[in-house]
């Protein structure tokens, strides 16, 4: 079955200042991944997704992430972040097979003026 | 857009009360799930639906049942709550195929509090 995990589960980052949101799943023939965002009592709204094709998949927001396949990660990245961009971030993945994601525990991101 | 509307925000009941929770989609989405969110475990999958009537158990499928009588709406059941689902409840929907397949569009989730 697969798994995911998330490296980080605090990031405080300063305003402006660059971030990556790492993410690492366990190996597959292929998947699917996923970004998700959480602000403060919302549901999940996805971010962007990776299904197939060049692996830098650019997102909403600002942000990006990049597939690799080698070591088996997909890490979010923003090259200046503000401070709207405080939220919980979740990765997720499924097995290209219409099944189930199965998320990350979370990275919460605060990002601090 | 897709719209995955959930019944309630904030709900409080008892030890022992049987409680519903609602979950509509209004993009005749195949799939459907219910997890279960809680701080540093991420969301843990309770249920999921491929179809109409039909129903697969996730991680965590004890203490709940659930109901999915027509395409749209999936319920989430909790037979005599207790104490220990106090959780946010987030439903979800997805497509069945095509090329958004496994992308799953969330409610605004359901804060449960049992006392």
């Amino acid at each position: 079955a697969q798994s995911v995990t998330q490296l980080d589960s605090q990031v405080p980052v300063f305003e402006e200042a660059p971030v990556e949101l790492r993410c690492n799943y366990s190996s597959s023939v292929s998947v699917y991944l996923f970004w998700y965002v959480q602000y403060p009592n919302q549901g999940l709204q996805l971010l962007l997704k990776y299904l197939s094709g060049s692996t830098l998949v650019k997102g909403i927001n600002g942000f990006e992430a990049e597939f690799n396949k080698s070591q088996t990660s997909f890490h979010l990245r923003k090259p200046s972040v503000h401070i709207s961009d405080t939220a919980e971030y979740f990765c997720a993945v499924s097995d290209s097979g219409n099944t189930p994601l199965v998320f990350g525990k979370g990275t919460r991101l605060s990002v601090i003026a | 857009d897709v719209k995955v509307t959930q019944s309630s925000r904030y709900l409080v009941k008892r030890t022992g009360e049987k409680v519903f929770l609602e979950c509509v989609q209004d993009m005749d989405h195949e799939n459907m799930f219910w997890y279960r969110q809680d701080p540093g475990l991420g969301l843990r999958l309770i249920y999921f639906s491929y179809d109409v009537k039909m129903k697969e158990k996730g991680d965590i499928p004890e203490g709940y049942s659930v109901s999915r009588e027509k395409k749209e709406r999936f319920s989430l059941i909790l037979e005599s709550a207790s104490t220990n689902q106090t959780s946010m409840y987030l439903c979800a929907s997805s497509l069945w195929e095509g090329a958004d397949t496994d992308t799953q569009y969330f409610g605004p989730g359901t804060r449960l509090t049992v006392l």
